[in-house]
């Protein structure tokens, strides 16, 4: 089962536009990341944001958790056509025992117009 | 090595034969995941490894899966009279520790096609 969901599934934007991206969840969590995923490829993790934390920044990214909405957002400044990709959010909910293991949403596929 | 490693990259399998997938992880790192990702999904999870001991197997979806890392490195996900519904990328990942708040370094999976 799928915790994370997120909004839109598809987002197309120009170069320098800036995208965001948000992500709602069910279950109480440990902390929240965001991966992308190139075509044909694996999964890179971008960023985690713990649950005790509000806002973290990372180059041109910037991630904000709102655990009382259980929400997220991803923000992506000045995009770039190499940003073109499937972004994920994953969630590491409180409720699975001692072991990591994180629950993924669908995925938002991100087109960036040269 | 420089990351997560797995293969073969692509598998066609027919109806009911046996598979293995390898994936051979960042260097001492202690945890490794295996994730299934059907066509246009986010990764589903698996199982979990802690070194060599299987910590959590609960994301198998039938018996014919089976994983095992021996030496708590290499790990391999063998699959067992392959169906249709098995096909699917299939994505190893490793992180350096056993806690909760590191990210996962994740290979470029295994294309599984079943026929």
């Amino acid at each position: 089962s799928q915790q994370g969901e997120e909004d839109p599934q598809a987002l197309s934007i120009q170069e320098g536009e800036n995208a965001t991206m948000n992500c709602s969840y069910k279950t109480s969590i440990n902390n929240l990341q965001w991966y992308r995923q190139n075509s044909g490829r694996g999964l890179v993790h971008l960023i985690l944001i713990r649950s005790n934390e509000r806002e973290k920044h990372s180059g041109r990214l910037r991630v904000t958790l709102d655990t009382s909405k259980k929400s997220s957002s991803l923000l992506i400044t000045a995009s770039r056509a190499a940003d073109t990709a499937s972004y994920f959010c994953a969630t590491d909910s409180l409720y699975t025992g001692a072991n990591s293991k994180l629950t993924f949403g669908k995925g938002i596929t991100l087109s960036v117009r040269p | 090595g420089a990351g997560v490693s797995q293969s073969p990259r692509y598998k066609v399998a027919k109806r009911g034969q046996d598979v293995a997938l390898r994936c051979d992880p960042i260097s001492g790192h202690v945890s490794l995941f295996w994730y299934q990702q059907a066509l246009g999904q986010g990764p589903e999870f698996l199982t979990y490894f802690q070194n060599e001991a299987q910590l959590d197997k609960s994301g198998l979806p039938s018996d014919r899966f089976f994983a095992e890392r021996p030496e708590g490195s290499v790990s391999t996900l063998k699959i067992q009279r392959t169906q249709q519904e098995d096909s699917a990328v299939y994505l190893c990942a490793s992180s350096p520790t056993r806690g909760r708040n590191y990210g996962y370094t994740f290979g470029s999976g295994t294309r599984l096609t079943v026929v």
